[in-house]
């Protein structure tokens, strides 16, 4: 199984840039690594996904190294709203039996 | 917009006590997870589904049985409760086959056992 190591929290400021990275030393060939966000009294929802090199949507970035041994979700100019539990996810594309959530990273943003 | 709900927000039950919860989605998803969450130990796969009465363990699927009759409804139960299934219980969908798909979650029933 490919376990993941996340930081267990986080702190920042508004509007610093944050990372977050995941380590996942057993990555295999066919997996993926998705991030999702949590906010409490609320299930985790999807924030972004990729299989290698740099990935960005409208919410973050992701940065994967060649080796795939770890990952790091970048949010830039973050702001109170995102202070939440953020967790690393590895899995393929087929099978659930893989499906292995981190114990997640709790991320303060501070005024 | 998508959903995925879950039966109750709260639940106190007793020691013994058979409890039911229910996740319906609205999304014409194939597959359906039900996972635990506890502090410190994140997310936690218990049971999942990719079909209409078709199931598979997850990681800790110790006390817990599941049900699926329909494609939109997917149902945890726990057939004697203990104290130890205290927890926040998690429903989640999907629509690929694999972990790679993205998962949509409800917000979770708090279970406490007494």
């Amino acid at each position: 199984l490919a376990k993941t190591t996340q930081p267990i929290s986080m702190d920042s400021y508004e509007g610093q840039e944050v990372n977050i990275t995941c380590s996942h030393n057993n990555i295999a060939t066919n997996d993926y690594i998705t991030w999702y966000q949590q906010f409490p009294s609320q299930g985790p929802r999807f924030i972004i996904q990729g299989y290698k090199t740099k990935v960005t949507n409208e919410v973050a970035s992701l940065f994967i190294p060649a080796d795939r041994k770890s990952s790091t979700l970048s949010l830039p100019r973050v702001s109170l709203s995102d202070t939440a539990v953020y967790y690393c996810l590895v899995g393929d594309v087929v099978s659930f039996q893989k499906l292995v959530f981190g114990t997640g990273t709790r991320l303060l943003v501070s005024p | 917009d998508v959903k995925v709900t879950q039966s109750s927000r709260y639940l106190v039950k007793r020691t013994g006590e058979k409890v039911f919860l229910e996740c319906v989605q609205d999304m014409d998803h194939e597959n359906m997870f039900w996972y635990r969450q506890d502090p410190g130990l994140g997310l936690r796969l218990i049971y999942f589904s990719y079909d209409v009465k078709m199931k598979e363990k997850g990681d800790i699927p110790e006390g817990y049985s599941v049900s699926r009759e329909k494609k939109e409804r997917f149902s945890l139960i726990l057939e004697s409760a203990s104290t130890n299934q205290t927890s926040m219980y998690l429903c989640a969908s999907s629509l690929g086959q694999g972990g790679v798909y993205e998962q949509y979650f409800g917000p979770g029933t708090r279970l406490t056992v007494t």
